[in-house]
């Protein structure tokens, strides 16, 4: 069974700081990982997809990358803002040909950010 | 453009009655619809898989009888909770698989708040 890290569970930083934020997962078979931006009390806002054959992926200021075989994948936010505190999430998507519905998302339990001005 | 709605954002309803919750895809066509639940600062939990013209698929320990689904159409899930408790209060959100090409992607409702006194 696919299970979903996120670290830190919560983490606050001064606005203009660049931050890290990490997911890990056990089962590396993955078709790809997605993050995910979810706002109090509102449903969730996708990022970033990468596939599994991708190592990064560049939105902005924001940077995904993905190590598949090591079971780990870092988001990693420049020049953070006030605006982008939120809780972020990881998400993975199952291999095809793993048994059952190939589109089931498991995610992590989110990483609450606050940026303070 | 992949907008997907939901219907109630919030209800307050007392124990023992029963709520509808809707899903919609507004600007695509979605023959599969996902309903996931999440309590606070927890992860999203996926009860139950939403195909349009057949039967629902429910993750193991959710109740196909409390958890109503249907997927009439093409655009539209809905999830009833039938004699709700307390214990059903949580945040429901749907999301509905968008298929452009070989791509296969989830877009999120925007949540509904469930709470029954």
């Amino acid at each position: 069974k696919q299970e979903v890290t996120q670290i830190p569970a919560a983490l606050s930083v001064p606005e203009g700081e660049n931050l890290v934020l990490n997911c890990s997962f056990t089962d590396s078979a993955i078709y790809n990982l997605q993050w995910f931006r979810q706002d109090p009390g509102k449903g969730l806002t996708s990022l970033l997809l990468i596939q599994s054959s991708q190592r990064e992926q560049t939105s902005g200021r924001l940077n995904a990358s993905l190590d598949k075989s090591s079971g780990r994948s870092t988001l990693y936010i420049a020049a953070s803002q006030p605006g982008d505190s939120a809780t972020y999430l990881c998400a993975v998507r199952p291999a095809t040909n793993s048994g059952g519905s190939n589109y089931k998302l498991t995610f992590g339990k989110g990483t609450l950010l606050t940026v303070n001005p | 453009g992949a907008v997907v709605s939901q219907h109630p954002s919030w209800v307050i309803c007392k124990s023992g009655t029963s709520v509808k919750i809707e899903c919609r895809s507004l600007d695509f066509q979605a023959t599969t619809m996902f309903w996931y639940r999440q309590f606070p600062k927890q992860s999203l939990m996926l009860m139950a898989t939403s195909n349009e013209g057949s039967k629902a698929t429910y993750e193991q320990g959710v109740e196909k009888d409390k958890f109503l689904i249907n997927h009439a159409s093409l655009t539209l899930s809905t999830l009833t909770v039938t004699s709700a408790h307390p214990e059903d209060s949580s945040f429901y959100i749907c999301s509905a698989l968008r298929r452009a090409g070989t791509q296969r992607e989830q877009y999120f409702g925007p949540g509904t708040r469930l709470t029954v006194t």
